[in-house]
């Protein structure tokens, strides 16, 4: 298995209050995902970063930022958290873009109350 | 846009074989395609390159019909493992190394 890990795997947070997701990766892969999964919606793109401090937006980035300062770690911050944007989120890894396979980690459950 | 997966579920006996489609409406350089069971994170199975080059399971096969813009993934001689969510991830040629994923086909895998 990829080594990539998220943090939390759970969270219960209120409208309006900052949220932060970490994904790590042990893998030392130049491109992570930040993926959104809700009913109905497969996974959608929030963000991705082909490397250090280089990032780029996906289709529903709308309220939501993230940095790469280093290799391993990818953040994905929610400004202000609505109830929109309660869903499962994943990250995901890849050594050489659209032409080698994702690795996901395991997903964080977001509820926004 | 989002590419579109048909059928959107589809029932199973073990040992019977299945079809999943997933169309675009732009023109692509790979399909990949992968699983995901309940509670649990997508998990690879294929990718099918422009040109024909396909990387991946020794037991799943797919097509890739370039000009069609079409992907399908054939589910033979079904096995219980075989349940789950199936996603097609697209890549156009502009697309930076990015996926644009189906809505998901739920199999199941009945004894």
């Amino acid at each position: 298995d990829a080594g990539i890990t998220q943090s939390p795997r759970h969270k219960v947070t209120e409208t309006g209050t900052p949220v932060t997701l970490r994904c790590h990766q042990t893998e030392n892969h130049r491109y992570m995902y930040w993926y959104r999964q809700d009913p109905g919606h497969g996974l959608r793109l929030i963000h991705y970063s082909y490397g250090v401090k280089d990032t780029d937006k996906g289709e529903v980035s709308d309220g939501y930022s993230v940095s790469r300062s280093k290799t391993e770690d990818f953040l994905l911050t929610l400004e202000s958290a609505t109830s929109s944007q309660t869903s499962v989120y994943f990250c995901a890894i890849t050594g050489a873009g659209g032409q080698d396979e994702q690795f996901f980690g395991p997903g964080t459950r977001l509820t926004v109350l | 846009q989002q590419p579109v997966q048909s059928p959107q579920a589809v029932i199973l006996r073990e040992g019977e074989d299945a079809v999943i489609n997933c169309s675009s409406s732009k023109a692509l350089y790979s399909v990949h395609w992968y699983r995901q069971k309940h509670g649990e994170a997508p998990i690879f199975l294929m990718i099918l390159l422009k040109g024909g080059e396909q990387k991946g399971h020794d037991k799943i096969s797919a097509s890739f019909n370039e000009k069609k813009q079409q992907s399908s993934l054939y589910l033979t001689a079904s096995q219980l493992s075989y349940s789950g969510t199936y996603f097609c991830g697209t890549e156009g040629y502009s697309a930076g190394n990015k996926l644009t994923f189906g809505g998901g086909t739920r199999v199941l895998v009945k004894p």
